[in-house]
């Protein structure tokens, strides 16, 4: 059973900073892995979808990354800004539909 | 347009009530779902309907029934739902397997 787990559980920044969150999964058979925000109380917001034949991936200030063979991706957010707060989900799909296996999350708070 | 709707936005129901949450997307896309997010916690997938028929039950309690009467409407029909139900259900849609998914910005259901 794929298991993603996501570090660290809480990331408190400067306004300012560049900073990465990690993202590692325990079966290295995936198609893709998909970035997701998450505000309070709201939806997820797809950011970043990286095909596992890509290594990269980048969306404005976003870059992710991915390397299939160490189960490993990290997504780099360039100079983080307080309006970047919020929970970042890394997800799998699997069982051929694109049901996803959700890492725990990376609460981020940027301070002005 | 990459939209999700889902209504109503915010539901408070009593145990014996029935209601129904409703999702549409106008992707054109033939895998729809439903997941569960309770506070603090990664959502959690419960049904899955490609090309409209019911393809995933992660053994939900019957007092959740699913119904998708078009390629553009999920439907989540509640029943009898006890406080422990209180959650976040979020809807999501996909073009087909292993493809980007897209989630609405949610229902917040309190059982009371």
């Amino acid at each position: 059973k794929q298991e993603v787990t996501q570090i660290p559980a809480a990331l408190s920044v400067p306004e300012g900073e560049n900073l990465v969150l990690n993202c590692s999964f325990t079966d290295s058979a995936i198609y893709n892995l998909q970035w997701f925000r998450q505000d309070p109380g709201k939806g997820l917001t797809s950011l970043l979808l990286i095909q596992s034949s890509q290594r990269e991936q980048t969306s404005g200030r976003l870059n992710a990354s991915l390397d299939k063979s160490s189960g490993r991706s990290t997504l780099y957010i360039a100079a983080s800004q307080p309006g970047d707060s919020a929970t970042y989900l890394c997800a799998v799909p699997q069982g051929g539909y694109s049901t996803l296996t959700f890492g725990k999350g990376t609460m981020l708070l940027v301070s002005p | 347009d990459t939209e999700v709707t889902q209504t109503p936005k915010h539901l408070v129901m009593g145990m014996t009530n029935k209601k129904s949450l409703k999702c549409e997307q106008h992707m054109g896309h033939r895998a729809m779902y439903w997941y569960k997010q309770k506070a603090k916690k990664p959502p959690e997938l419960m049904f899955v309907y490609s090309y409209e028929k019911l393809s995933i039950n992660e053994s939900v309690p019957s007092r959740f029934s699913p119904e998708c009467p078009n390629s553009s409407l999920l439907n989540l029909h509640l029943h009898a739902l006890q406080p422990e139900d209180s959650a976040l259900y979020l809807c999501a849609s996909s073009q087909a397997g292993n493809t980007e998914a897209f989630f609405g910005q949610g229902t917040r259901l309190t059982v009371v």
